[in-house]
């Protein structure tokens, strides 16, 4: 089974400052998808950004990028120039993809998510 | 499109009351899932549906039962609610091949 851990409980940075929030996974897998969510206090989970472990470049979406490395398990996000409307929990997830047959895990995994704070 | 609709958005249930929480999808996807989010806990599975007329147990699937409709539609139900299952509950379906995930609105469950 996977595991994902965020470390960062809460993090607070001013605004146009820059923030990396970490995450780190355990998987016996070698193809799988990596994401970062975000949930303002709508509660609603948007997709920030998503990474194919198969692809050795880093994703990136306007200001977010990450830093993924595959051998160490380890999937931080950055936020560039941060506004406040960055202000939500963060959450990091891992899943599986389907195999040809329609077998392999179902289910995104998540860590326990980081409250990203925003001062102006 | 409305993508994933859950139904209803919040409710409050006394121990013991039965219901049973909807969710649609027109995105055509196969694979369903309910997760629920507790403080401090992150989003943990509870059943999922990989196709019509299928379903699968998760992390955390006690207290709890599904039902796989059609393709379109998989809903919760709680027949005896505890206050242990106040939460947030989100719908998600997945893409073919199982490589990107989405989301309903949640519903806010209390159980008092």
């Amino acid at each position: 089974a996977q595991t994902v851990t965020q470390s960062q409980p809460e993090m607070s940075v001013q605004e146009a400052e820059t923030v990396t929030l970490s995450c780190t996974y355990d998987t016996s897998e070698n193809n799988y998808y990596l994401f970062w969510y975000k949930q303002p206090p709508s509660r609603q989970m948007i997709l920030v950004i998503r990474q194919e472990a198969y692809k050795q470049q880093n994703a990136t979406e306007n200001r977010f990028s990450v830093n993924f490395q595959k051998a160490a398990k380890s999937f931080s996000l950055k936020i560039s120039d941060s506004q406040l409307g960055d202000t939500a929990m963060y959450f990091c997830a891992f899943m599986n993809p389907r195999d040809n047959s329609g077998g392999g895990a179902d289910g995104l995994t998540f860590g326990k998510g980081t409250h990203l704070i925003i001062q102006p | 499109n409305a993508g994933v609709t859950q139904t209803p958005k919040f409710q409050v249930l006394k121990t013991g009351q039965s219901m049973t929480l909807q969710c649609a999808q027109d995105m055509n996807h196969n694979s369903m899932y309910w997760y629920r989010q507790d403080p401090g806990m992150g989003l943990r599975l509870i059943y999922y549906s990989a196709s019509e007329g299928t379903t699968d147990k998760g992390e955390v699937p006690n207290g709890y039962n599904v039902s796989r409709l059609n393709k379109r539609e998989f809903s919760l139900r709680l027949e005896s609610a505890a206050p242990s299952q106040t939460s947030v509950y989100f719908c998600a379906t997945s893409t073919q091949g199982n490589t990107e995930a989405f989301f309903g609105q949640g519903t806010r469950l209390t159980v008092v």
